[in-house]
């Protein structure tokens, strides 16, 4: 079954840029999934941030669109995320995870979660 | 934009008992698209029910999903001591494409 695994840095200054990858395993990043990035924060929840699939079509939040980039790259078998112009508002556990393709027929769900890496926004 | 409230914030329950918790929308939506999730401390949220009322793979039997039109109700019958995790609601929508609830906890009493 897919294995999904995040890293980058713990730490980003305010006004600058998250950026974290997430490496796909156990399954084909080339294969039917949306390969998505959620968010935790305590004061507001889970947050769906956007998704990709492998051809590059990607679908954002519209809260958070103007600051975001999903990229994916077939050759490392990984997805990435770029947040700008970050605040403390950003501090939040990222989690990668994936969902079946052609859901909306049927049901849409986060199947398959990395196991989530804590950023923290601050100087 | 569609609202999930999930009711009660916190429900404090003993093994073996039944637990029953509640996925609000603001409006009707469609129910092959509301999903539940368990996530414990320290861990993803993890998939349980899908469609309203699919347990994923791997789920016991003695959770379960139901509702339709704004009211959802995810049952457990009869509590483990694994279970007590806190329960989030998903609902696919539009824009964003993925909605969260807020979560219910379920702790030990």
């Amino acid at each position: 079954q897919v294995q999904l695994q995040e890293s980058g840095p713990g730490l980003v200054k305010p006004s600058g840029t998250l950026s974290l990858t997430c490496a796909v395993s156990g399954g084909s990043i080339s294969s039917s999934y949306w390969w998505t990035w959620v968010r935790q924060s305590p004061g507001k929840g889970l947050e769906w941030i956007g998704e990709i699939n492998h051809s590059g079509s990607t679908y954002y939040n519209p809260s958070l669109k103007s600051r975001i980039t999903i990229s994916v790259d077939k050759s490392k078998s990984q997805f990435s995320l770029t947040l700008s112009s970050v605040t403390a508002a950003d501090t939040a556990v990222y989690y990668c995870a994936a969902v079946p393709g052609g859901c909306s027929a049927t049901s849409c769900y986060l199947n398959f979660w990395g196991q989530g890496t804590l950023v923290t926004v601050s100087s | 934009e569609i609202v999930l409230t999930q009711s009660p914030g916190t429900l404090s329950l003993s093994p073996g008992e039944r637990a029953t918790l509640s996925c609000r929308a603001s409006q009707v939506v469609i129910s092959r698209y509301l999903v539940w999730y368990q996530q414990k401390p320290g861990q993803a949220p993890r998939l349980l029910i899908y469609g309203a009322s699919s347990r994923a793979t791997g789920i016991p039997d003695r959770f379960s999903g139901s509702g339709s039109g704004t009211d959802f109700t995810l049952t457990i019958s009869r509590l483990e001591p694994e279970d007590f995790a806190v329960y989030f609601c998903q609902l696919y929508d539009n824009s964003p494409l993925y909605i969260f609830g807020q979560g219910t906890k379920l702790e030990i009493k």
